[in-house]
């Protein structure tokens, strides 16, 4: 199975900061990663896929980046609405296994 | 736009067995694989399996194998998701989401609830 890792396991960032997330994979998966965001009592919501590819909808200051074993979730200029917990998932081979997830603090 | 909507929530004792439903719309129900994964408290996000509803098709995660059973009904746009023999560790929210064989996730369902408590 491949084996996801995120960091950081937490932040805090102020309204306005640029945030950068990683996720490493124990194996190369190409570009099948996505990333999603989670709200406490809500479903997850998709933000990237395939690496850097924006989900309709989803507000561009969110973006995506990396191929083979390291990606990378950028939120550029942090705003209330983004506090969430933060999962990178493998889309190459089953089982498509998640990161442990980055919780996205505001100051 | 398509949409998912589960069954409620659930309190099962151990050794029972869950089905959860997830009816969707908005959507072309056979165009789509439907996921489940679930969140067990405190924890993160661990996939389950999926099934075609175009050919009743399914592949399962290892861990839930010869346990877990995914059905579906053309008729009324809703997958089933069973899961036998249950345990204190199952005690998880329950989501299926629509995917391709290479899944991205979307949309989700709302989660179900599943306590397992004797």
């Amino acid at each position: 199975d491949t084996q996801m890792t995120q960091s950081p396991s937490s932040l805090s960032a102020s309204v306005g900061d640029r945030v950068t997330i990683t996720c490493r994979a124990s194996q190369s998966i190409s570009r099948y990663l996505n990333w999603y965001q989670h709200k406490p009592g809500k479903a997850p919501k998709l933000l990237i896929y395939v690496a850097s590819s924006l989900q309709s909808g989803v507000p561009s200051r969110f973006s995506g980046s990396g191929s083979g074993t390291d990606f990378t979730l950028t939120i550029n200029s942090l705003q209330p609405e983004d506090s969430a917990t933060y999962y990178c998932q493998q889309a190459y081979s089953s089982p498509f296994t998640f990161g442990p997830g980055t919780k996205v603090d505001i100051k | 736009q398509a949409q998912l909507v589960q069954s409620g929530a659930e309190v099962k004792k151990p050794g029972a067995s869950l089905r959860v439903s997830c009816k969707a719309s908005g959507y072309s129900f056979t165009g789509y694989y439907i996921h489940w994964v679930r969140q067990a408290p405190g924890q993160g996000l661990e996939w389950m399996g999926w099934i075609d509803p175009n050919s009743g098709d399914t592949k399962y995660a290892q861990k839930f194998r010869g346990r877990v059973m995914m059905t579906w009904d053309t008729s009324i746009t809703t997958v089933y998701m069973e899961l036998r023999w249950l345990i204190s560790d199952d005690t998880a929210v329950y989501y299926c989401a629509r995917g391709g064989e290479v899944p991205r996730f979307d949309p989700w369902g709302q989660g179900t609830l599943v306590t397992v408590s004797s």
